[in-house]
């Protein structure tokens, strides 16, 4: 089925640790994105892509590092995971359209990560 | 800076009951777009609607019912006759203009008891 999917949907690691999730959309949208879900907070934007090759910071990136050298693909790293980097991860894409500011962001099955 | 609150934390209803979840946001930018997405059980994220700051009009869908308010900056969301079934977590969203990604409200959880 053509959409956008995570992997892993679950993954358990160790403080220290670098862990790499993997977020795929077969749509060819421009924008990519990558939020973390956590109680009382909302989602928020942690990096954000427009396009191959070309990413920004959001809201909270630190400890994160991500890469876009296909479209269709935006893993995003956790370089030394910390304890509190345990959350869901969302992965989301949009359209871009020229001229047309209203697209609307659609959203990966997320993946549960556990930092011991 | 953009900010979006949801102040309804948890609400628990009773099947066939209406229920408004409120969501009040706050931008400098004059055109804006504003989001409903629902997060079931299971976890995924649902798209639910999308309303352009520039279109005032409510908006129904079935059982779903949307009313922007921009003097009160508000943008409510109204189940009627919940069903068990809409049990989830739902979340506004405002994105602004030149901006790309969403600034989320904390959510807020709806429980509908049989």
């Amino acid at each position: 089925d053509a959409g956008i999917t995570q992997s892993p949907r679950y993954k358990i690691t160790e403080t220290g640790r670098q862990v790499t999730l993997m977020c795929h959309q077969t749509w060819s949208h421009s924008y990519m994105f990558w939020y973390r879900q956590d109680l009382g907070h909302g989602l928020r934007l942690i990096y954000y892509s427009a396009a191959a090759d070309i990413t920004d910071k959001g809201e909270v990136p630190d400890g994160y590092v991500v890469s876009r050298s296909k479209t269709e693909n935006f893993p995003l790293t956790l370089e030394s995971a910390t304890r509190s980097q345990t959350s869901v991860y969302f992965c989301a894409s949009s359209e871009s359209r020229l001229g047309d500011n209203q697209e609307t962001q659609y959203f990966g099955p997320g993946t549960r990560l556990l930092v011991l | 800076a953009q900010k979006v609150t949801q102040a309804q934390t948890e609400i628990s209803v009773v099947e066939k009951e209406d229920v408004t979840l409120d969501c009040v946001y706050e931008t400098r930018d004059t055109t804006y777009y504003l989001f409903w997405y629902k997060q079931p059980p299971s976890g995924e994220l649902v798209f639910l609607i999308r309303r352009n700051s520039f279109d005032e009009q409510n908006e129904i869908s079935g059982r779903y019912s949307w009313n922007f308010q921009k003097s009160t900056s508000s943008f409510n969301f109204t189940i009627t006759a919940s069903q068990v079934v809409d049990s989830a977590v739902y979340f506004c969203a405002l994105r602004g203009t030149g901006r790309r990604a969403l600034t989320f409200g904390s959510g807020t959880r709806l429980q509908v008891q049989p």
